[in-house]
């Protein structure tokens, strides 16, 4: 079984622009997160998406947004970038509902984004 | 939201030797997770222990809810264990702590 495959693994960027990273869960994995780990912050949750609605949101700027397709795959989108959106953007998902390790996450290697 | 903290923050460890990392956390939770990220910032998950004990060869985790901590149990260490470890714990989102680094020594 395939795991959780994320895209591009790595980009740069200049300030101003904007960017899309793509997550393609493990099959039959209806849950897709996002977080973003920077040295200073740590590891922090973004959204959370399920069967293509927004779960949950975390504590950052509306230039961040995602979604979800029919298929599973998720999408963010960072805005307007800045200095600061430099960081390691992982996605994890969870098979979700009745079944055995249904909010087990299982993370892909991330995407590395440098803002210059 | 909860807080998580986890301790030691740093660990250097001969090859051989046995550790426990600590996870404390403020509120009740159902679902406590632990994690190894290796150099390459893969996170790999370890254990899904909500409550009670479980092993998987030489890693063992322990977690009291009713007490809010978790234990992680590394023996026998390998250099292949460095890296950093994570406990998430999950209230509306998961909460992720700061993580332990360990550096095993050959």
């Amino acid at each position: 079984k395939a795991g959780v495959t994320q895209t591009p693994r790595y980009l740069i960027k200049t300030r101003g622009q904007q960017v899309t990273l793509s997550c393609s869960p493990i099959s039959g994995h209806r849950s897709v997160s996002w977080y973003q780990q920077t040295p200073g912050q740590g590891l922090q949750f973004l959204f959370e998406y399920f069967s293509e609605t927004q779960r949950n949101k975390g504590n950052f700027p509306g230039r961040f947004s995602g979604r979800q397709f029919s298929n599973s795959r998720s999408e963010m989108n960072v805005s307007t970038l800045e200095l600061g959106d430099s960081a390691l953007y992982l996605c994890a998902s969870s098979p979700q509902g009745a079944v055995r390790g249904a909010n087990v996450l299982t993370f892909g290697a991330g995407s590395r984004l440098t803002v210059l | 939201g909860i807080q998580v903290e986890q301790s030691p923050p740093d660990l250097i460890l001969q090859e051989g030797a046995n550790s426990t990392l600590r996870c404390n956390f403020s509120d009740s939770v159902n679902n406590l997770q632990w994690f190894h990220q290796n150099p390459w910032g893969q996170l790999i998950n370890l254990f899904y222990i909500p409550s009670g004990t479980k092993q998987n060869g030489r890693l063992s985790a322990t977690t009291v809810a009713t007490e809010r901590y978790s234990l992680l149990y590394i023996s026998s260490s390998q250099t292949t264990d460095s890296g950093v470890y994570f406990c998430a714990v999950k209230g509306n989102q998961f909460y992720f702590g700061t993580g332990t680094s360990l550096t095993v020594i050959p």
